[in-house]
């Protein structure tokens, strides 16, 4: 499809294990986004990727949480040693300069589940 | 600090009816963008609108109205005619004016709308 593509949708895991979460942006979208949902809360900002470079990564709660980009395009949020506060729907957004500033395009998200 | 604050948790309304969800917003920056973005049951964000801080003009598209009040720090949505389809968890955002950062959204706690037919 022509929107921005989270996979997988669920994801259970065991305490202290790792996972990785993968986005594909809307082609051309040179701005990647990673936020967190938590349960009756609004999206909290992770990190924000311009191209491959993480220009923004001041919402990452801690070490064990860490993204890449590669080649500008699909981007892997990592997660180390999961604890169960780490279980949230984790959100990727996508954006152009052509949309205006703030105006994100969503993914449905990965609701990760940490037992 | 940057802060959102949604006092509505969750609003019912028969359809037809006009319903406005609050939006009060902090920030000490001059230069601010603020938004309203829609989440159905999907889970998919969806952008409705961007105001810029300076730009007090307020908004009609549709059934949709917004109400931009710097002086009360304000930025209220309402929805006239409520139909079905409205219903939704809406957040109000808020994010800083200068380059990258303007992604970088500050939501609420969101308003869960539910509308009845």
């Amino acid at each position: 499809g022509a929107g921005v593509s989270q996979t997988p949708s669920n994801k259970v895991t065991e305490k202290g294990k790792y996972v990785e979460l993968r986005c594909d942006p809307i082609s051309g979208h040179t701005a990647l986004y990673w936020y967190r949902q938590s349960l009756g809360q609004g999206p909290e900002f992770l990190i924000y990727f311009q191209g491959t470079g993480a220009a923004d990564d001041s919402g990452l709660p801690n070490d064990r949480f860490f993204a890449v980009r590669p080649e500008g395009s699909v981007s892997t949020l990592k997660i180390q040693r999961t604890e169960r506060g780490d279980s949230a729907v984790y959100l990727c957004a996508s954006s152009s300069w052509t949309g205006g500033p703030g105006e994100l395009f969503f993914g449905e998200g990965s609701r990760l589940t940490v037992l | 600090a940057q802060k959102v604050t949604q006092a509505q948790t969750e609003i019912s309304v028969v359809e037809k009816e006009d319903v406005t969800l609050d939006c009060v917003y902090e920030t000490r920056d001059t230069t601010y963008y603020l938004f309203w973005y829609k989440q159905p049951p999907s889970g998919e964000l969806v952008f409705l609108i961007r105001r810029n801080s300076f730009d007090e003009q307020n908004e009609i598209s549709g059934r949709y109205s917004w109400n931009f009040q710097k002086s009360t720090s304000s930025f209220n949505f309402t929805i006239t005619a409520s139909q079905v389809v409205d219903s939704a968890v809406y957040f109000c955002a808020l994010s800083e004016a200068s380059g990258g950062s303007q992604g970088n959204l500050i939501f609420g706690k969101g308003t869960k709308l539910s509308v009845k037919p």
